[in-house]
This record gives C-alpha cells, structure tokens and sequence, in this order.
C-alpha cells in the first residue's frame, strides 16, 4: 500500500511569491491535514479536509489556504511568502475513525523563503 | 485546547527498557492519549493510543494513570532505531487535529 505522497520535497522561494504544495493521501483516505513545523514553533497544525470540505482550521493567516479534490488529493497555498514561512510542510491523511484513528504522515515539503 | 508536559530529552541504553513520561492534568473525559515518534528527516508515525486501560502493541506499551492526569509510553528494549522524538497528544474535539507540544528527544546509545 502506498503512503502518503507529497511534492515536491524541496523548493526555494523568494519573498513575496506564492507556493503551492501537493499531497496525495493513501488510498482509501478521505481525511487530509496539514501541518507545519519550524524549530522554534515545532509541529502547528494548519487544516484538515474531509471530503472536500474544510472541517477544521489553525491559527494562520488566511495567506495560507488549502483545497481538497474528488479524488481526496490536497494542495495547500502560502501566498505573499515572508521569511518566516520557511518551513517543513507536512501532510496526514486518516480513515477517518473518530478520536482513535491514525494518522498516516508524509515525508514533507521543505520549503525555503529567501 | 488540553496541553501535555513531557521532559525535552532523555538517554538510554541499547536493549534496556525507556519510559517517556507526559502529563496532561487537563486532560477531559472524552480525550485520548496518542503517541506519535518523528525519527530524523521523517514524517511523525503513530506508536500507540489509549483512554483509560494501558495498551501494548508491537512497538511499544502505554501505562496510564488511574486519574489519567499522567501516561507512561514504555519502549521494553530500546533500539538505536528508536532515537526520535517522542510527542505525547491529547486527541479529543475537533477529532481531525492534533495538537503536538515540544515531546521528548530520546538519545540511544549502543
């Protein structure tokens, strides 16, 4: 079974651009979220999809959004990028069983802001 | 949102047996303990969960408080390959978001 697929793995930004960031969820999953981690803030969750539909929302501005396709594929977007959204972008996906579901991590996007 | 404690790091020795601590004295009754790992350059993996009974599987064992104000994640014997850090994450409402503190580094040595 194949797991969580996220791309691309590395890329280099400057400030002020925008980014868009793909994840495919294992087969079967219709829940994705997205997390970011920093070293200082460690690991921040962003969103989480479920069919399409936003379910539940971080605390991050509204530069950085997300959409989920019929297929259950997510994109997250961070637009006017700023140094500090320089980050290790993670994607989960999950079956979806309530509070004792696991979450399946991908390997993430590393993402640099110059 | 429920918060945990966890120490920042913690050795040990190959083949002895690890306990991580967490405290989470906030914890609801409808909250579950998750453990969740993130070995180098690696997405977080799910170790283990539970409410109010402790758990075992594969990887790992989870001690739970009876006032489950404090979990122990036991490893039985530590393998180098379980140098990582270790998140302690209370999962409740809303169920799609996990909110993870700094967890615990846990160093192996041979």
């Amino acid at each position: 079974k194949a797991g969580v697929t996220q791309t691309p793995r590395y890329l280099i930004k400057t400030r002020g651009q925008q980014v868009t960031l793909s994840c495919s969820p294992i087969s079967g999953h219709r829940s994705v979220s997205w997390y970011q981690q920093t070293p200082g803030q460690g690991l921040q969750f962003l969103f989480e999809y479920f069919s399409e539909t936003q379910r539940n929302k971080g605390n991050f501005p509204g530069r950085f959004s997300g959409r989920q396709f019929s297929n259950s594929r997510s994109e997250m977007n961070v637009s006017t990028l700023e140094l500090g959204d320089s980050a290790l972008y993670l994607c989960a996906s999950s079956n979806d069983r309530g509070l004792t579901g696991e979450l399946f991590f991908g390997e993430g996007s590393r993402l640099t802001v110059l | 949102d429920a918060k945990t404690t966890q120490p920042n790091s913690m050795e040990s020795n190959e083949e002895e047996p690890v306990h991580l601590p967490c405290n989470h004295s906030t914890i609801s009754g409808t909250d579950y303990i998750h453990w969740y790992r993130q070995l180098p350059s690696q997405g977080p993996e799910y170790v283990i969960h539970g409410l109010t009974s402790n758990v075992n599987n594969r990887m790992a064992s989870l001690a739970i408080a009876e006032d489950r104000k404090s979990s122990t994640l036991i490893l039985h014997r530590a393998t180098l390959r379980d140098a990582a850090v270790y998140y302690c994450i209370l999962r409740g409402s809303p169920r799609g978001k996990l909110i993870f503190g700094q967890g615990t580094e846990l160093s192996v040595k041979p």
